[in-house]
């Protein structure tokens, strides 16, 4: 069973406007991170931000926010006033700590998302 | 502060051949990792080391062999390369296997 799903495979936005991209996560372990991970046409992998599963508040990093909702098991991100950079694919990551010695991450499929003027 | 540099950024090999990807980062990160990027298929983890002489295997390790003799460093060798290994290679790192990872450029390798 997949443990991130990123159910939007490509999204359109109007440059300006705000956006969400989902991700919807599974697991057992009581202590997990997220992150999102912006991948641009040039190939590098940016991080974004994080989200501790026992932080109280949502992670915001500038225009960045991650909508956290444990109940739901779901780690939307939302760009706020979308600029043209940032048309790339995204990518929502899971790191669970037990058993995780070597700290993999836990991929989605990624959304690839279009700005358009 | 270069952060995390990899070379090759491309590299074409037959089948058979053996190559080394290189690795480094300059932040005095103890935790270094290789993944392997494919269509469809998200990042998944060949190879990690928690430290200076210290390495284990991850998700996807066969056909790839990595050392880490110094902090800086961590190169991943493939041994007798195959077309299923063509893929785009990320090497990551961070303070700890429990701290955000951070990526270099890739390298994309195509096998033929």
């Amino acid at each position: 069973a997949q443990k991130i799903t990123q159910t939007q495979p490509g999204m359109f936005v109007q440059e300006k406007e705000a956006v969400t991209l989902d991700c919807t996560y599974d697991t057992s372990d009581p202590s997990y991170g997220l992150f999102w991970y912006k991948q641009p046409s040039s190939g590098e992998m940016i991080f974004l931000i994080y989200q501790g599963s026992y932080d109280q508040q949502n992670a915001t990093e500038g225009r960045y926010s991650l909508n956290f909702q444990k109940a739901r098991k779901s780690a939307n991100l939302v760009i706020s006033a979308s600029q043209l950079g940032d048309s790339a694919m995204y990518f929502c990551a899971m790191r669970e700590a037990l058993y995780n010695q070597g700290g993999k991450l836990i991929f989605g499929q990624g959304t690839e998302l279009s700005v358009k003027p | 502060n270069a952060g995390v540099t990899q070379t090759p950024k491309f590299q074409v090999l037959k089948t058979g051949q053996s190559m080394t990807l290189q690795c480094a980062q300059d932040m005095n990160h103890e935790y270094m990792s290789w993944y392997r990027q494919d269509p469809g298929m998200g990042l998944r983890l060949i190879h990690y080391s928690v430290g200076a002489g210290i390495t284990d295997q991850g998700e996807v390790p066969n056909g790839y062999n990595v050392s880490r003799s110094t902090t800086e460093d961590f190169p991943l060798r493939l041994l007798s390369a195959a077309p299923s290994q063509t893929s785009v290679y990320f090497c990551a790192s961070s303070y700890g296997n429990q701290e955000t990872q951070y990526f270099g450029p890739g390298t994309r390798l195509l096998v033929l």
